[in-house]
């Protein structure tokens, strides 16, 4: 299993662009969540899945949208991109509603400038 | 909604010694709490987690302890190694929702020196 994989790792966005960040899992997990991580800090949860068809906001949602058409696939969109939606951002799955590991994805950095 | 503080943000061990790491919570109802290890540049992984039904949880170097009626847990690992340098994050199982959302501390970077 290549478990989750993200793609890009890297982009620059300059500012008012709009860009999609796909997550990717072989897992069969039902759960799917989006964080993103600033400099210094813990993980902030973006978004998150229950499974295909089914999405609701996390934490911080503004300036973000998800769809979930699939198990395997959570993109994550970024419309009108801001300088402070520079971070990275780790997508993660987790199989079922008990509480067990979230598996996360490597990542993609990004920079809005 | 629930609310993960953590202590220290930076700690340097010399190689052996033991390293404690604290974390508090708001949500009386989070009942699962799992720590996570990052290293520089990586992506988050799970080194051990804990129940609210338990008190104690160990894996070889690594444990945790949960009191549930202060609301705080702790990781400890003991003799220390250069490998185990990096930034340790808790998170409380938000037990609200009725599934797994997870509700992260802001990380403790520990530097074990050799």
């Amino acid at each position: 299993n290549a478990g989750v994989t993200q793609t890009p790792k890297f982009r620059i966005l300059k500012i008012g662009q709009s860009m999609t960040l796909q997550c990717t899992q072989d897992m069969n997990h039902n759960y799917m969540y989006w964080y993103r991580q600033d400099p210094g800090m813990g993980l902030k949860l973006i978004y998150y899945s229950v499974g295909a068809g089914i999405t609701d906001k996390g934490e911080v949602p503004n300036g973000y949208n998800v769809s979930r058409s699939t198990t395997e696939d959570f993109p994550l969109r970024l419309e009108l991109a801001a300088p402070s939606q520079t971070s990275v951002y780790f997508c993660a799955s987790t199989l079922g509603s008990i509480m067990g590991e979230q598996y996360f994805g490597p990542g993609t950095r990004l920079t809005v400038t | 909604g629930e609310n993960v503080e953590q202590h220290p943000s930076t700690l340097s061990v010399q190689e052996g010694d033991s390293a404690v790491i604290k974390c508090t919570y708001s949500d009386s109802a989070s009942n699962y709490f799992p720590w996570y290890k990052q290293e520089l540049g990586k992506r988050p992984q799970l080194i051990i987690d804990i129940r609210s039904n338990v008190g104690e949880k160990k894996d070889q170097r690594i444990a945790v302890t949960l009191n549930k009626t202060a609301k705080h847990f702790s990781l400890h690992i003991t003799e220390t190694q250069p490998e185990d340098s990096a930034v340790y994050f808790c998170a409380a199982g938000d037990g609200n929702t009725g599934f797994q959302k997870l509700v992260f501390g802001t990380g403790t970077r520990l530097l074990v020196s050799p």
